[in-house]
This record gives structure tokens, C-alpha cells and sequence, in this order.
């Protein structure tokens, strides 16, 4: 069975906090990982492509751990404007079949 | 933003009449697919299709049909819409079948309700 699983959270940090997201997955063949963002009520928007060495972009950085089958997401200095849900999205990569999203971990920055 | 629309974008219904949604896209991408997000749930593929033509179920595919005559038109169809199938429907294209690093972008969503 293909799972993705993160905690839906919510994390309510204060504005310039750091946070941390994990995400795990059931398949070890995994090929491809991605983090989505979804604001309220707005179609999930891609953040960043997660690869095997990490990688950053601004304030935010993606790790895989591969061995122990988890993706984590780095938020520093946190915004309000960061506010919204998470999506950890894996590729599992089995013929066409397409990617497989977990259900999200809400973040809220506080003032 | 990738060139994705989706009509209507909000409908309400009653149960066991037909709904047909239709996502169109500018980008010419060849992979097409058609989610439901639902509270509890994350997203969920309903139907794809890899080309005009060809088409292929996904997770919850029951009680939907999907028809793509043109590249840029995916069409999802509830047949007879029960009200389990009210939900936040979201389409979404890919240039590649999400091999590699490539991505889906989806489009607006539409809220269906069906009572």
C-alpha cells in the first residue's frame, strides 16, 4: 500500500520562528519527492523538489533520509504570509502511476 | 501560473443528476489528471489520462467517467451525483507521468455540492 503520512498539526509559531515538518512514506523505491503548498480554499501550489543531497531555496530547506523513509521541511524566519497547509508529495513511481500526496500539516504565524 | 482552468468553478446539484466538470489547459502538456479533496483525506486521484484517447482509473474512480477528445479538454462526468461525491475537485497537468523530477500544477478547483 502506498502511504504518505504527516502531522496534520496545526503548528502555531510566532513570526521569525523556525519549523520543522516531517513526512513519512511506506515505499523504499521511492524515486521523487515534493513539498506543495496550499493556501485556504486555493489549489496546492508547488514549494520545492526534494533531492537526495537536499536542497534549499531562501528560507526553505528540504532533507530526504532515504534509509529511514522520511522528508522533512525547514521554515526559518518565518512570515505570516508562510501561513497554510503543507502537502509532502511522493512519486512511488510504479508504471504511470502518479504521485501520491499526503494530507497536510497546517502551519499558522502568528504576530 | 501554468494555463489551467476549470468550469464552473462552483455547482450545486441534486442527487442522481449528471455533473460533467471540464478542465482546460494552454500548456499543451500531454498528462492530465482529476482529483477530490475531501476534510480527512488528502488529495485523491479519481481518473488520469496520458494522451487523447487514453485514459486509466485511479484511487477512487467509482462512479466516474472521464473523456479527453482533445489535448487540452479533460472532461470528469459523475453520472448520477450522490451526495458523497460532494466534494472540492481540483484537476491537474504534468509533461511527464511524474517520473523524474517533473510536477503536476493544478488548476483552480471547482466546489461541487450535491444535495
Amino acid at each position: 500500500r502506498k502511504e504518505v503520512e504527516q502531522d496534520p498539526g496545526p503548528f502555531n509559531v510566532p513570526e521569525g520562528a523556525t519549523v520543522a515538518f516531517n513526512c513519512t512514506y511506506s515505499n523504499s523505491a521511492s524515486q521523487s519527492f515534493f513539498w506543495y503548498r496550499q493556501d485556504c480554499r486555493k489549489e496546492p501550489k508547488l514549494l520545492m523538489s526534494v533531492y537526495s543531497s537536499g536542497n534549499e531555496d531562501g528560507r526553505f530547506t528540504a532533507q530526504l533520509n532515504r534509509a529511514s523513509q522520511y522528508i522533512s521541511l525547514l521554515i526559518r524566519d518565518s512570515k505570516l504570509s508562510d501561513s497554510a497547509t503543507y502537502l509532502c508529495v511522493v512519486n512511488f513511481r510504479v508504471g504511470n502511476t502518479p504521485l501520491v500526496f499526503g494530507k497536510g500539516t497546517r502551519l499558522s504565524v502568528i504576530a | 501560473d501554468a494555463g489551467i482552468t476549470q468550469s464552473p468553478r462552483h455547482k450545486v446539484t441534486e442527487t442522481g443528476t449528471p455533473v460533467t466538470l471540464r478542465c482546460h489547459q494552454t500548456e499543451n502538456h500531454r498528462y492530465m489528471y482529476w482529483y477530490r479533496q475531501d476534510p480527512g483525506h488528502g488529495l485523491r486521484l479519481i481518473h488520469y489520462s496520458y494522451g487523447v484517447k487514453d485514459t486509466d482509473k485511479g484511487e477512487v474512480s467509482d462512479g466516474y467517467s472521464v473523456s479527453r477528445s482533445k489535448t487540452e479538454d479533460f472532461l470528469l462526468t459523475l453520472e448520477s451525483a450522490t451526495s458523497s461525491q460532494t466534494s472540492v475537485y481540483f484537476c491537474a497537468i504534468s509533461e511527464s507521468p511524474s517520473g523524474g523530477y517533473d510536477t503536476q500544477y493544478f488548476g483552480p478547483g471547482t466546489r461541487l455540492t450535491v444535495l
